[in-house]
């Protein structure tokens, strides 16, 4: 059974870092082909994709945020990590990781997403 | 980039209604896409992949079809629990990956 959670700060100033933390079960990031991706949606608008990191630690960042992003993993914990600095209030919303479908890059399994407000 | 346009914006239809919804690519994306439903707050849940193939304990009354720049979902037989907002997603070019803006479905 493949499952994925999200964790992250709730809070953050604006200029801070944001760290969030996926913990993911059912599945490995050592495994040909996986991967895991971060999405974003502000309250009540569409998704944006952010950031995929692959089984072989191939990265791939939205263009529009690169500057900003950072993913990362670690594979025996079953972890996946990304960072986004100097946020704003734009960046306030719910982020979600997924996980990358084996044969494309959508996304097969979803976590609950966690809430991330950006307020002074 | 590959820009993608859904439509409609929402939707109301009635229990035992078709329905459909329109997603149009910027480019040539080779049947890479997928569909999500995500029901009011909850995650989104992947319905279809490459365009046409239902992802696993999806019912069979959701389909996709389409090709080239054009693509399709289609309801059959309209149930309470379709109500949600569909999102179409592209993955034949990126950077960056890219979604539908969205079509809420609503039971008139």
């Amino acid at each position: 059974q493949v499952t994925l959670k999200e964790s992250g700060p709730g809070i953050l100033q604006p200029s801070q870092t944001l760290s969030l933390t996926c913990t993911f079960s059912g599945f490995s990031l050592s495994t040909y082909g996986m991967g895991v991706g971060w999405i974003r949606q502000p309250s009540g608008k569409g998704l944006e994709w952010l950031a995929n990191i692959w089984w072989d630690d191939d990265k791939y960042y939205n263009p529009s945020l690169k500057n900003r992003l950072t993913i990362s993993k670690d594979t025996s914990n079953n972890q996946a990590f990304l960072k986004i600095t100097n946020v704003d209030t734009a960046d306030t919303a719910t982020y979600y990781c997924a996980r990358k479908a084996n044969y494309g890059s959508y996304f097969d399994y979803w976590g609950q997403g966690v809430m991330v407000t950006v307020s002074s | 980039d590959i820009q993608m346009t859904q439509s409609p914006a929402s939707l109301s239809a009635s229990l035992g209604e078709t329905v459909t919804i329109e997603c149009r690519a910027s480019e040539d994306i080779y049947s890479n896409l997928a569909w999500y439903q995500q029901k009011p707050g909850n995650s989104p849940q992947l319905l279809i992949y490459d365009a046409n193939s239902l992802a696993d304990g999806v019912p069979s009354r959701f389909s996709g079809s389409g090709s080239g720049t054009q693509y399709s979902l289609k309801i059959n037989s309209l149930q309470s629990e379709d109500v949600a907002s569909y999102f179409c997603q592209q993955y034949n070019n990126y950077p960056p990956l890219t979604f539908g803006s969205g079509t809420k479905l609503e039971i008139k």
